[in-house]
C-alpha cells in the first residue's frame, strides 16, 4: 500500500482564491510527522508547514495551513489567496521514526498552476 | 535559500563510471537525509546520516554508499553507473533526530545527474 497518497495530478485555481491540496497517509506508528513541499520549476524543494501526529491543532504558516483530519489519515494543505508565484509542484510527505532514525516517504505531487 | 548547499549541481558522466555528490548541512544540523528524485521512481528516500552515523536506509541500491564526516558534510558515493540512474538527488538536514519529530528538514539546491 502507498505510505502517501496524492490523487490530484494537475489543479488550477484562481488567483486570490483558496485551494486545498489532498494528501492521505497510511501509517500504523502512533507517532509520525506530516510535511508539505513546494517545487517550483527551477527545481529546488522548499519546506512549506509541518504537523506532528500529537498536535491538537492544525499548523498554519502564514497563506497555508494544513487540515489534519487524524481519524481519517487525511493531511490537506490549504492555500489561500493564491497567488501566481504559488505555480509549482506540491509534495506531501511523511516521516516514520525506522530504528534509531527517520524514513520519509512523499507523494507523486500535484502541479498548481494559479490562472491570472 | 536554505543553507543547505550540495555540490555540484549538475553532472554528466557516462555509464560505468562512478560519481561522488556533496552535501554540506545547515549550520548546526547533525542530521543529514540524500534523496533521489526521477521521472519514474518520484522522490524516494534513501538513507539518513546523524552524526556521523547511518540512522535509516530507504530504497538505496547497493551500487551506491554514503558517509557523514566529522565536519557533518556528507558525500553519496554512486557507482557502476546505470542510465537508469539519471535524477535529481538532493539533500536535506535537520537539526533533531528520531523520536523528537517536531523539526522540519531543508532541502538542498540538489545535483542533477546524468548518465550518457
Amino acid at each position: 500500500a502507498q505510505k502517501i497518497t496524492q490523487t490530484q495530478p494537475g489543479m488550477f485555481v484562481q488567483e486570490k482564491e483558496a485551494v486545498t491540496l489532498d494528501c492521505t497517509y497510511d501509517t500504523s506508528d502512533p507517532s509520525y510527522g506530516l510535511f508539505w513541499y513546494k517545487q517550483p520549476s527551477s527545481g529546488e524543494m522548499i519546506f512549506l508547514i509541518y504537523q506532528g501526529s500529537y498536535d491538537q491543532q492544525n499548523a498554519t504558516e502564514g497563506r497555508y495551513s494544513l487540515n489534519f483530519q487524524k481519524a481519517r489519515k487525511s493531511a490537506n494543505l490549504v492555500i489561500s489567496a493564491s497567488q501566481l508565484g504559488d505555480s509549482a509542484m506540491y509534495f506531501c510527505a511523511m516521516r516514520e521514526v525506522k530504528g534509531t532514525g527517520n524514513q520519509f516517504y512523499f507523494g507523486t505531487g500535484t502541479s498548481l498552476t494559479v490562472i491570472p | 535559500d536554505s543553507g543547505v548547499t550540495q555540490t555540484p549541481k549538475h553532472l554528466i558522466t557516462a555509464t560505468g563510471q562512478r560519481v561522488t555528490l556533496r552535501c554540506s548541512p545547515r549550520s548546526g544540523d547533525l542530521s543529514v537525509y540524500w534523496y533521489q528524485q526521477s521521472l519514474d521512481q518520484g522522490l524516494q528516500f534513501l538513507i539518513q546520516y546523524y552524526n556521523g552515523e547511518e540512522r535509516a536506509k530507504g530504497n538505496i541500491l547497493e551500487r551506491f554508499s554514503a558517509q557523514q564526516f566529522p565536519d557533518l558534510h556528507s558525500e553519496l558515493n554512486l557507482s557502476s553507473l546505470e542510465l537508469g540512474d539519471s535524477a535529481l538527488y538532493f539533500c536535506a538536514s535537520s537539526q533533531l533526530l528520531g523520536l523528537v519529530l517536531g523539526t522540519e528538514a531543508f532541502f538542498g539546491q540538489g545535483t542533477r545527474l546524468t548518465v550518457v
